[in-house]
């Protein structure tokens, strides 16, 4: 069965430590990966996205993913973490095989220490 | 903000009612989709239009309906609604370039059923 696991439900870091949240897929099909983040209140937004190519992505607000299929992993990072960064994180997997549909994790809340 | 508009942003109802929300996709999507995001669920596909046709049916309710209009709007009609369907909706429209393709979500609908 296709899924998508976030492991963490809730991630606390200080502000300007690292960070990285994980994720795990199973995926029939040639899966592509994105990241989206929803702060309280409003919509996802997509942080970053995967297709082909270079492993290593980049997205927006200094944030970036590494795909390595061997481990079918897609982690998210950040080298230095920002109060305005706290916000829940979904990891989703889509195939172009599949329709198109998304299927999310559960997503991991993150809190940012002062 | 994505381009993708949804409204109302919330609707409070009672149990047995039938409510319409509505999306309007970024200018150029043809592709628009709707999610559910409960506590208990997660993020679940509902269903899925492409320039007025349905293309692909998740976990949609039978009570649960949609259709998209020639200006590519979407509509999502729930009806003899139950405590259960509270939730907040979420449409997604898509542009797809060479096979890869990205969601791009709009804010919302918090629909509550007291």
């Amino acid at each position: 069965a296709q899924s998508v696991t976030q492991p963490d439900i809730h991630i606390t870091v200080s502000e300007g430590a690292s960070l990285e949240l994980r994720c795990n897929y199973s995926y029939g099909a040639t899966p592509y990966l994105f990241w989206y983040v929803q702060s309280p209140g409003q919509g996802l937004q997509l942080l970053l996205k995967y297709f082909s190519g270079d492993t290593l992505v980049q997205g927006i607000k200094g944030f970036e993913a590494e795909f390595k299929r061997s481990q079918s992993s897609f982690n998210l990072r950040k080298p230095s973490v920002h109060w305005s960064d706290a916000a829940e994180y979904f990891c989703a997997v889509g195939s172009y095989n599949q329709g198109g549909k998304l299927i999310f994790g559960q997503g991991t809340e993150l809190s940012v220490k002062p | 903000d994505s381009g993708v508009t949804q409204t109302p942003k919330h609707l409070i109802t009672a149990t047995g009612q039938r409510v319409t929300l509505r999306c309007s996709p970024r200018s150029g999507d043809l592709s628009v989709y709707w999610y559910q995001q409960s506590l208990d669920q997660g993020l679940q596909f509902l269903i899925q239009y492409y320039n007025g046709e349905e293309r692909a049916k998740g976990n949609i309710l039978e009570r649960f309906s949609a259709q998209q209009f020639p200006d590519l709007h979407s509509e999502l009609n729930l009806s003899s609604l139950e405590l259960g369907d509270s939730a907040l909706y979420f449409c997604a429209s898509s542009v797809n370039t060479g096979g890869e393709e990205t969601q791009y979500f709009g804010p919302g609908t918090r629909l509550l059923v007291l």
